[in-house]
């Protein structure tokens, strides 16, 4: 069964704590990898698609790589404006999107 | 960037009314969307595939009687919750894929709270 795990759950750092988010995928025949940001009581905020295992992606203070078995999300020297919820989402060749269940991340002054 | 407007971004009905939510490309056409549910600190979960001019196809356990789409155009798609119960009461989210799946973009989100 088609599966996208992401962890930690919550993570807190302090303003500058640079960090990794973990998204570790089961998916037959992966297409794409997506990552989204998601502010509370909204949609989520597109962010990076990766489709090859050594692609790396960079937008400000993150980075987004991919293996064949996970993808990870860099943030470097997070601001507090960086708090909100990343999602990763993994596109089969089912044509089946697979949504994690997202890391909270909160940055702290 | 694309973008996809959802309305209204909140809701609060009496059980057993129908509400009715909108979804409309802005700057581009979509033969297809998608229909998403979240619960507070869950992931998205899929519902349905709008498509336009056809039927929609829904995820394996979602009522079609209860939850009906409507794609009419190439940038619009509605979601009607039909006879409204407290257990629907979620964040519904809708998406558009621009050109193909790749570049997916999200409404704002409607949360339907029912009483």
């Amino acid at each position: 069964e088609d599966q996208v795990t992401q962890s930690p759950e919550a993570l807190r750092l302090q303003e500058g704590e640079s960090s990794s988010l973990n998204c570790s995928y089961t998916v037959s025949g992966l297409r794409g990898l997506f990552w989204y940001r998601q502010d509370p009581g909204k949609g989520p905020e597109f962010l990076f698609t990766l489709y090859s295992a050594g692609e790396e992606k960079e937008k400000e203070r993150l980075k987004a790589t991919l293996t064949k078995k996970e993808s990870f999300l860099h943030i470097t020297a997070p601001k507090p404006e960086d708090s909100a919820t990343y999602l990763c989402a993994a596109y089969s060749s089912a044509s089946k999107i697979i949504f994690g269940s997202g890391t909270r991340l909160s940055i702290r002054p | 960037g694309a973008v996809v407007s959802q309305h209204p971004s909140r809701v609060i009905c009496k059980s057993g009314t129908s509400v009715k939510i909108e979804c409309r490309s802005l700057d581009f056409q979509a033969t297809t969307m998608f229909w998403y549910r979240q619960f507070p600190k869950q992931s998205l979960m899929l519902m349905a595939t709008s498509n336009e001019g056809s039927k929609a196809t829904y995820e394996q356990g979602v009522e079609k009687d209860k939850f009906l789409i409507n794609h009419a155009s190439l940038t619009l798609s509605t979601l009607t919750v039909t006879s409204a119960h407290p257990e629907d009461s979620s964040f519904y989210i809708c998406s558009a894929p621009q050109g193909d799946i790749e570049k997916l973009f999200f409404g704002s989100g409607t949360q339907l709270s029912v009483l």
